[in-house]
This record gives structure tokens, C-alpha cells and sequence, in this order.
């Protein structure tokens, strides 16, 4: 059974740092392509950002991109978060996602298969 | 970036309808739309992919269609755990974008 558990959520000021850790267990972490997708208080869902297996390589959206930072430790099957220069508008639950693919002929379709429970990341002074 | 708009953001529906909601992309993106169901308080679920193709043990009442800039989600009998928030999810280009959301009520 797949789980996905996170950790590191709570109140923080604004401008301050903040790290969320997700550990994975029941599926091949170290071979799945994860993200971070948030969703504000009464709002819609915003991915956040990817990391690639292998390289490691991370894309972010652009709301986060230079303040937020994706990575990986496939040795211990955890996801982290690390987001420094916090505002109020971050303030969001925050999922992690292990990411699925389907390829077709020549195209790969890639989804959000599985996501975590949520941590409430608050940004408030 | 590319943006998805769904229509309407919400309806109301009785049990056993048949509902259907659409999503729109700013530009073609193929088949590459995803459908994600949402209860109060839970984590998005992954109900389509593709634009069509069903995940595994997602009830057959969910189909998905479209492809290019406007695809629909149909539920052919609007079950009581049918009632959430639909959303629709573009895997076509970076950075990944979702539609606003649908949300289904009971009337």
C-alpha cells in the first residue's frame, strides 16, 4: 500500500524559512517523478514544483521559483521542501505527489497519482 | 503559462442525473488533461488521464472526453459520493496548471 506522510507544516513569519519532509513507502520512490502541489485556504490546487529521478533536476512555478527549493534523498525514501523568503500568500496546504505515467505510441501522459495527506503551512506575523 | 478554465464553477444536481462539466485550455494541448475528484478536507484524487482513459478502480459512471483546447467530464449517474470538486489538470507543458475547479452540490 502506497503511503505518502508529510511533516514540517505550522506557523512561521513572514520572511522566515520553513522545510517540509514527505516520506514515501510502497511504491519505487527513487524511479517517480514527485511534485509539491498547494492549495490556499478555500482556493484551487497550484503545483508548486517537480523533481526528476536521476539528475535530480526541479522545475517551479513561477510564484515560488528562487525562494523554494526541491529535493530528494532516494536513501531514505523522503521528498523535502525547503522555502525560504516566505509571504502571506504561500500560506496553503501543502500536498506531495508522487507522479504516474501512461505512454502511447510516441506520447507519455504524466498525473498526480498519489498524494499525500496535507500539512497547513501558515505565513502570519 | 497555459490556463485551463472550467465552466460552470459550480451546480447544483440530484442523485441519479447525469452532469457533465467542461474544461478549456488557452491554448491545444492534445490529450494531455487529467481529471482529479476533491472531497472537503481530502486530498485531490486522480479519476482520468489522458483525457480519457478511466484509473483503475474509479467507478465506470466517469468518463472523460476532448481533446485539443476542450474536453468534458461526465458523471452518467451522480452517485451521493459523487459530490466534490472536480478539477481538471493540464500535463502538457511546464509549469503543470489546473482549471479552477467545479463543484457539484446537491440540490
Amino acid at each position: 500500500e502506497v503511503h505518502l506522510v508529510e511533516s514540517g507544516g505550522g506557523l512561521v513569519k513572514p520572511g522566515g524559512p520553513l522545510r517540509l519532509s514527505c516520506g514515501a513507502s510502497g511504491f519505487d520512490f527513487s524511479g517517480t517523478w514527485m511534485s509539491w502541489v498547494r492549495q490556499a485556504p478555500g482556493k484551487g490546487l497550484e503545483w508548486v514544483g517537480r523533481i526528476k529521478t536521476k539528475t535530480g533536476t526541479a522545475d517551479y512555478a513561477g510564484s515560488v521559483n528562487g525562494r523554494f527549493t526541491i529535493s530528494r534523498d532516494d536513501s531514505k525514501n523522503t521528498l523535502y521542501l525547503q522555502m525560504n523568503s516566505l509571504k502571506t500568500e504561500d500560506t496553503a496546504v501543502y500536498y506531495c505527489t508522487a507522479e504516474g505515467s501512461y505512454c502511447r505510441s510516441t506520447s507519455c501522459y504524466v498525473y498526480f497519482v498519489y498524494w499525500s495527506q496535507g500539512t497547513l503551512v501558515t505565513v502570519s506575523s | 503559462d497555459l490556463q485551463m478554465t472550467q465552466s460552470p464553477s459550480s451546480l447544483s444536481a440530484s442523485v441519479g442525473d447525469r452532469v457533465t462539466f467542461t474544461c478549456r485550455a488557452s491554448q491545444s494541448i492534445s490529450n494531455y488533461l487529467n481529471w482529479y475528484q476533491q472531497k472537503p478536507g481530502k486530498a485531490p484524487k486522480l479519476l482520468i488521464y489522458a483525457a480519457s482513459s478511466l484509473r483503475s478502480g474509479v467507478p465506470s459512471r466517469f468518463s472523460g472526453s476532448g481533446s485539443g483546447t476542450d474536453f468534458t467530464l461526465t458523471i452518467s449517474s451522480l452517485q451521493p459520493e459523487d459530490f466534490a470538486t472536480y478539477y481538471c489538470q493540464q500535463s502538457y507543458s511546464t509549469p503543470v496548471t489546473f482549471g479552477g475547479g467545479t463543484k457539484v452540490e446537491i440540490k
